[in-house]
């Protein structure tokens, strides 16, 4: 069965921490996403990569940078963690042109205190 | 600019009742897709359909339906004989297609419809 995998299912840091999410798809798609999902404010993109090394802001990209060195690894990486961070966040991937949606992860709740 | 939205916030029925979930989108694209999501408690995102601009057919899957259509920009979900394992949050979303580069299958999200079912 196909899979995107989240390292962490629930985390909890402090304020001003480096934090990194890790996504991992063994589906070989070209693409990958973060999204963050907030009460009310449904599923916002922060990131998204569509090659190695490659990389695109999504809506919300402030206070977050990603990685992508290897094409099944998406990474994302919370400079210095601030409590307005805290949220749900979910990694997908995608394959281009066949479209056939995104397959996501099983998401992060992190938590900054 | 697209945009996708799902104007019910939340929606309660009884267990057998029909639900239908509503959902509209805006694209200048002629070349388009369309897709529901369904969220459990759990968290995870499961996929329940595609649907491409040019097939306009409706779908049914079990006690699913989906009913497209482009004059009114529209792809609702219906879920006949509600059951409460079918309580969850439900995301409609769009992509555009063409030959973008960069920004291949960008999935828009609405908002979500949060269904209760109840015993």
């Amino acid at each position: 069965d196909v899979k995107v995998t989240q390292s962490s299912r629930y985390l909890v840091k402090r304020t001003g921490e480096k934090v990194f999410l890790e996504c991992v798809q063994d589906m070989d798609h070209e693409n990958m996403f973060w999204y963050r999902q907030d009460p009310g404010l449904g599923l916002r993109l922060i990131y998204f990569s569509y090659d190695v090394k490659m990389k695109e802001k999504g809506d919300i990209p402030e206070g977050y940078s990603v990685s992508r060195e290897k094409k099944e690894r998406f990474s994302l990486i919370l400079e210095s963690a601030s409590t307005n961070q805290t949220s749900m966040y979910l990694c997908a991937s995608s394959s281009w042109p066949e479209n056939y949606g995104y397959t996501f992860g099983s998401g992060t709740r992190l938590t900054v205190v | 600019a697209q945009k996708v939205t799902q104007a019910q916030t939340e929606i309660s029925v009884v267990e057998k009742e029909d639900v239908t979930l509503d959902c509209v989108y805006e694209t200048r694209d002629t070349t388009y897709y369309l897709f529901w999501y369904k969220q459990p408690p759990s968290g995870e995102l499961v996929f329940l359909i595609r649907r491409n601009s040019f097939d306009e057919q409706n779908e049914i899957s079990g006690r699913y339906s989906w009913n497209f259509q482009k004059s009114t920009s529209s792809f609702n979900f219906t879920i006949t004989a509600s059951q409460v394992v079918d309580s969850a949050v439900y995301f409609c979303a769009l992509s555009e297609g063409g030959n973008y580069g960069g920004s291949q299958g960008n999935l828009i999200f609405g908002k979500g419809t949060k269904l209760s079912v109840k015993p």
